[in-house]
């Protein structure tokens, strides 16, 4: 089945320093990918919907700024947390749809655990 | 999109049936009715869909009520690696829409 791969799947990183996230459909194309981030025992919240080849379109109360998204092939879009701080630690959760599908399933990543010291 | 409610909590023993209910009385005619679940650590996973007749899969099946304001995920021989918190969302046939999730039903399975 169609399979998402997000990378890496834990990181550890020092307030104030940025840190990329990957995710990528490995056996189909998307031209949307989702971004979702998901706090201790809460649901998922959806930040951005990332569009290939044009700029991504953010949730109110989510900082394009901060959180860089850039869906650059039908197969990659990165997320990028800027000037990282304690309170962005999270896990980040990307999902893409295969281009043209209809009303199929979204396919989802394994996730990235943020801990930001 | 429409909102769902879903119990907070389920238990279950090990290999007995499993009815997690969803009750979506706003659902539009374009609505599908989708259940997904997440393991620990874990992004979702899909687990099934529908519109109005009832689905089978190998992971599930999914009844769906006749006036559709409510819907039912059976899993028909819980194991322990169910246990998940699982997921009914309303998605419209309008392409690349995202889910939007709410709080789910967290499953225990008992041994």
């Amino acid at each position: 089945g169609a399979v998402v791969s997000q990378h890496p799947s834990r990181v550890i990183c020092k307030s104030g320093t940025s840190v990329k996230i990957e995710c990528r459909s490995l056996d189909f194309q998307a031209t949307t990918m989702f971004w979702y981030r998901q706090f201790p025992k809460q649901s998922l919240m959806l930040m951005a919907t990332s569009n290939e080849g044009s700029k991504a379109t953010y949730e109110q109360g989510v900082e394009k700024d901060k959180f860089l998204i850039n869906h650059a092939s039908l197969t990659l879009s990165t997320l990028t947390v800027t000037s990282a701080h304690p309170e962005d630690s999270s896990f980040y959760i990307c999902s893409a749809r295969e281009q043209g599908a209809g009303n199929s399933p979204l396919h989802f990543g394994n996730g990235t655990r943020l801990t930001v010291t | 999109d429409a909102k769902t409610t879903q119990p907070n909590s389920m238990e279950s023993n090990e290999e007995e049936p499993v009815h997690l209910p969803c009750n979506h009385s706003t659902i539009s005619g374009t609505d599908y009715i989708h259940w997904y679940r997440q393991l620990p650590s874990q992004g979702p996973e899909y687990v099934i869909h529908g519109l109005t007749s009832n689905v089978n899969n190998r992971m599930a099946s999914l009844a769906i009520a006749e006036d559709r304001k409510s819907s039912t995920l059976i899993l028909h021989r819980a194991t322990l690696r169910d246990a998940a918190v699982y997921y009914c969302i309303l998605r419209n046939n309008s392409g690349n829409t995202p889910l939007v999730f709410g709080k789910g039903t967290r499953l225990s399975v008992i041994a």
